[in-house]
């Protein structure tokens, strides 16, 4: 079986260009996960969608970041304009939907790493 | 101060050592705890969940303090192919994950 799709797996652009990533997530997981993760750093979460629906997007710099997720399937994060300071990797990841009281595994793809020069 | 903290390491041992990471959270409020592993250049992957009785996974073993707020991980018998960054992670109500700065390990031969 697959796993999460993410592509490119590498991005270099110049400073106050646009940017997206593209995400598709494992067949039947209804919840998808953008991270960001820096050198030497965990990744830190900007946003969960449950199937269409974004319903934790409080870390996501909105002013340049944006998540779309139109079908509930595969996702896009994009970023308008870079800075310097967005260099890092952006990892996607899914996991099965939230059944109270119970962790379901996020399964991770394995990143689109962003340079900004 | 960060919500789960970790000893960034590097911990360099050699092959057949025992080797313990320690990681604290600050957020009572966390529920349920995970070891993720990544290797270098690589995704995170789960590698084993904490339970406060504490759990085996063959040379892994997992322990939860509730009270300290503590979470540990002991590798027995360490292997080469053991070597990778080991990633605390403590998860709240909402079941969102959050991750510490991970400790890096290296198996000498």
């Amino acid at each position: 079986e697959a796993g999460v799709v993410q592509s490119p797996r590498y991005k270099i652009i110049e400073k106050k260009q646009p940017v997206a990533f593209w995400c598709n997530p494992i067949s039947g997981h209804n919840t998808l996960y953008w991270y960001l993760q820096n050198l030497g750093q965990g990744p830190e979460l900007l946003i969960r969608y449950e199937n269409e629906e974004a319903v934790d997007d409080s870390q996501l710099p909105k002013d340049r970041f944006s998540a779309e997720r139109l079908k509930g399937v595969d996702s896009t994060l994009k970023i308008q304009p870079a800075e310097l300071g967005d260099s890092a990797v952006y990892l996607c990841a899914s996991s099965l939907g939230f059944a109270s009281g119970s962790y379901n595994e996020q399964f991770f793809g394995p990143g689109t790493r962003l340079t900004v020069l | 101060r960060k919500e789960v903290e970790q000893d960034p390491g590097p911990f360099n041992v050699p092959e057949g050592a025992t080797v313990a990471f320690n990681c604290t959270y600050s957020n009572s409020a966390s529920q349920s705890f995970f070891w993720y592993r990544q290797d270098c250049r690589k995704e995170p992957k789960l590698l084993m969940s904490v339970y406060s009785s504490g759990n085996e996974d063959g040379r892994f073993t997992a322990q939860l303090n509730r009270a300290s707020q503590y979470i540990s991980l002991l590798i027995r018998d360490s292997k080469l192919s053991d070597s990778a960054t080991y990633l605390c992670v403590g998860s709240g109500s909402a079941r969102q994950l959050t991750f510490g700065s991970g400790t890096q390990l290296t198996v000498l031969p």
